[in-house]
């Protein structure tokens, strides 16, 4: 079955970067996804990478994906305090089996 | 574009009643898939619709049932509620184009049972 790991929490300092890790233990899965969810709100989608890249840059955002140790990484550059909340890898199969798969969230806390 | 609705955004019930709960898709999105969000399960996939067909299916009890109409809307119900079905439900919908299907996340349903 599919598994997906995350620390639970993160703190940084506002204007540093920020790492957020990810493992999961299918490698069949296609798609890999990174969501935010602030309080009370549902998952924003970030970002996703295809199972054949293995970077993807969008703005401060930087996805990292290491097929071999089946390990995702999001890097957040220049964190704000706006980027706290928690932040969900999820992972699919694609076309066909659309059901994400999602990991257990780290909660991002940024120090003014 | 409008975004992917979902109402109510709250709910409160009682344990043994029933309750329905409506998303529509962005437009021209044909996938509904219902996830449910607890502190102690984290996010689960409960079932996805397309065309109208539930396509896929998580490892939920029966009393969980949902449906999509021809405009792609979907409702979820669940019969005979218990304590433990208080969580936020959140629908996703996707465009399923091939390729991504990169699924877009409604607010959610707040769902309390008393």
């Amino acid at each position: 079955g599919e598994d997906v790991e995350q620390s639970l929490f993160l703190s940084v300092r506002e204007g540093d970067s920020s790492v957020i890790n990810c493992t999961y233990t299918d490698s069949s899965s296609t798609y890999l996804y990174w969501y935010k969810q602030e309080p009370g709100a549902g998952l924003q989608l970030l970002t996703y990478i295809f199972s054949n890249m293995d970077m993807k840059q969008d703005q401060r955002l930087t996805v990292l994906l290491n097929k071999k140790d089946k390990h995702l990484s999001l890097r957040i550059a220049d964190t704000q305090t706006g980027d706290s909340a928690i932040y969900f890898c999820a992972e699919s199969m694609g076309t066909g089996a659309n059901n994400l798969f999602f990991g257990t969230g780290t909660r991002l806390t940024v120090i003014p | 574009k409008a975004g992917v609705t979902q109402t109510p955004r709250y709910l409160i019930k009682t344990r043994g009643q029933q309750v329905t709960l409506s998303c529509s898709p962005i437009s021209g999105h044909r996938s509904v898939s219902w996830y449910q969000q607890t502190p102690g399960q984290g996010l689960q996939f409960l079932f996805e619709y397309f065309s109208e067909t539930q396509r896929n299916k998580g490892n939920f009890p029966g009393r969980f049932s949902g449906r999509q109409f021809s405009n792609s809307r979907s409702e979820m119900n669940v019969s005979t509620l218990e304590l433990g079905d208080s969580a936020l439900y959140l629908c996703a919908s996707s465009l399923v184009q091939g390729g991504t299907d990169t699924q877009y996340f409604g607010p959610g349903t707040r769902l309390t049972v008393l």
